[in-house]
């Protein structure tokens, strides 16, 4: 059965940063775009970012540009949020996802920022 | 960014009545290879969410014949024929044609 399992989360002060860890398996890593996908507490869906198969294309939403930065490692089916300069409204559960449809999802990680 | 509009936001259903949620995008989602990217999404209470729908009415593994998904260009619907009472959750549409992806607001489905 696939797997995604994500790790990292926290509270952190504003300003702060965090570096997200999602691990892959059963299935092959390499083949699939990656995605996080984010929610606020009691709040809906916010596709965050993508990273192409081979780590070359990277696509992020205009909220995170330049704070947050997505990577992959495929010997490690590991997928990556670095995320800095973390505000308020960066709260929420982060999730890992495959594809660039959102196939199969994990569990979450909660991140808090907060002073 | 492209907008996505559900209906309702609320749903009240009886056990084994159908129900159906509508999906509106302000823009086409027909994809230059010809395909449309639009996706259903069910979460269910203090759960992650799960793909039921990809490409309008492409039914994901493991999910119940009674999840059907319609549509094209810019009107969208899921159609659960009769609601079952694990069905409850919030339903999401998505579009995947254009970036940013874009989620609708949600559809909470209750049992009445």
């Amino acid at each position: 059965e696939v797997q995604l399992v994500e790790s990292g989360g926290g509270l952190v002060q504003p300003g702060g940063s965090l570096r997200l860890s999602c691990a892959a398996s059963e299935f092959t890593f390499s083949d699939y775009w990656m995605t996080w996908v984010r929610q606020a507490p009691g709040k809906g869906l916010e596709w965050v970012v993508n990273i192409k198969q081979d780590g070359s294309e990277k696509y992020y939403v205009d909220s995170v540009k330049g704070r947050f930065t997505i990577s992959r490692d495929n010997a490690k089916n590991s997928l990556y949020l670095q995320m800095n300069s973390l505000r308020a409204e960066d709260t929420a559960v982060y999730y890992c996802a495959r594809g660039r449809s959102g196939s199969c999802w994990g569990q979450g990680t909660l991140v808090t920022v907060s002073s | 960014d492209v907008v996505m509009t559900q209906s309702p936001l609320s749903l009240p259903v009886t056990l084994g009545q159908p129900a159906s949620i509508s999906c509106r995008s302000s823009q086409s989602l027909v994809y230059s290879d010809g395909n449309t990217y639009l996706n259903w999404f069910q979460q269910r209470p203090g759960q992650s969410p799960r793909r039921l729908i990809y490409k309008v009415s492409n039914r994901d593994s493991g999910v119940p014949d009674r999840f059907s998904g319609s549509g094209s260009g810019t009107d969208f619907t899921l159609k659960i024929s009769r609601v079952e009472a694990e069905d409850v959750g919030v339903y999401y549409c998505m579009q995947a044609t254009h970036w940013p992806y874009i989620f609708g607001q949600g559809t909470k489905l209750e049992i009445k």
